[in-house]
């Protein structure tokens, strides 16, 4: 079965600097990778996916992560960040070859932005 | 199109009492969960469904019940409410097992 890590539990930032959330998942021949965002006092919601194809995928707000099959990453990165970018976010891995794999999320990594 | 919708938003409960969370989804999606998220615990998977009338456990299904009667619809009970099972609860749903989950707003559950 796979497995994600989230190294991170908490990442501080100021606003407008760089940020790097990081996931790694256990290494399997094909995966589906996903980044989901949880906004204070709401549900999960897709940030971005990767199912195959360019290794880099875009959200609209402005983030994005690069799938490293070497490193068997897919971090999660935004050049600027803004107040408004203040969630948690949990990285999931997905076997597609496996009918019965579920969804495993990461533990997720707290993003604060100050001021 | 809502989506997944979860009810109640909140509930406060006397330990030993019993109740039901409700969730639904219009997405005709075949595969249903419930999750309970916890400080510092992520996302714990407690029970999920395949399909209409099938029910399977997660990885701490113990004290909760569920029942999938129309595809639509996956009910979250508690029989006998114990003060470990304050939490938030989430509900969401898949067209398969590995795609991507959506997930409801979640219900705050208070057991005292």
């Amino acid at each position: 079965a796979q497995s994600v890590t989230q190294l991170d539990s908490q990442v501080p930032v100021f606003e407008e600097a760089p940020v790097e959330l990081r996931c790694n998942y256990s290494s399997s021949v094909s995966v589906y990778l996903f980044w989901y965002v949880q906004y204070p006092n709401q549900g999960l919601q897709l940030l971005l996916k990767y199912l195959s194809g360019s290794t880099l995928v875009e959200s609209i707000n402005g983030f994005e992560a690069e799938f490293n099959k070497s490193q068997t990453s897919f971090h999660l990165r935004k050049p600027s960040v803004h107040i408004s970018d203040t969630a948690e976010y949990f990285c999931a891995v997905s076997d597609p070859l496996n009918r019965d794999d579920k969804i495993i999320f990461g533990k997720g990594t707290r993003l604060h932005i100050l001021p | 199109n809502a989506g997944v919708t979860q009810t109640p938003k909140f509930r406060v409960l006397k330990t030993g009492q019993s109740m039901t969370l409700l969730c639904a989804q219009d997405m005709n999606h075949e595969y249903m969960y419930w999750y309970r998220q916890d400080p510092g615990m992520g996302l714990r998977l407690i029970h999920y469904s395949v399909g209409e009338g099938t029910t399977a456990k997660g990885e701490v299904p113990d004290g909760y019940n569920v029942s999938r009667l129309k595809k639509q619809n996956f009910l979250l009970g508690l029989e006998s409410a114990a003060p470990s099972q304050t939490s938030v609860y989430f509900c969401a749903s898949s067209p398969n097992l590995s795609y991507e989950q959506y997930f409801g707003p979640g219900t705050r559950l208070t057991v005292t």
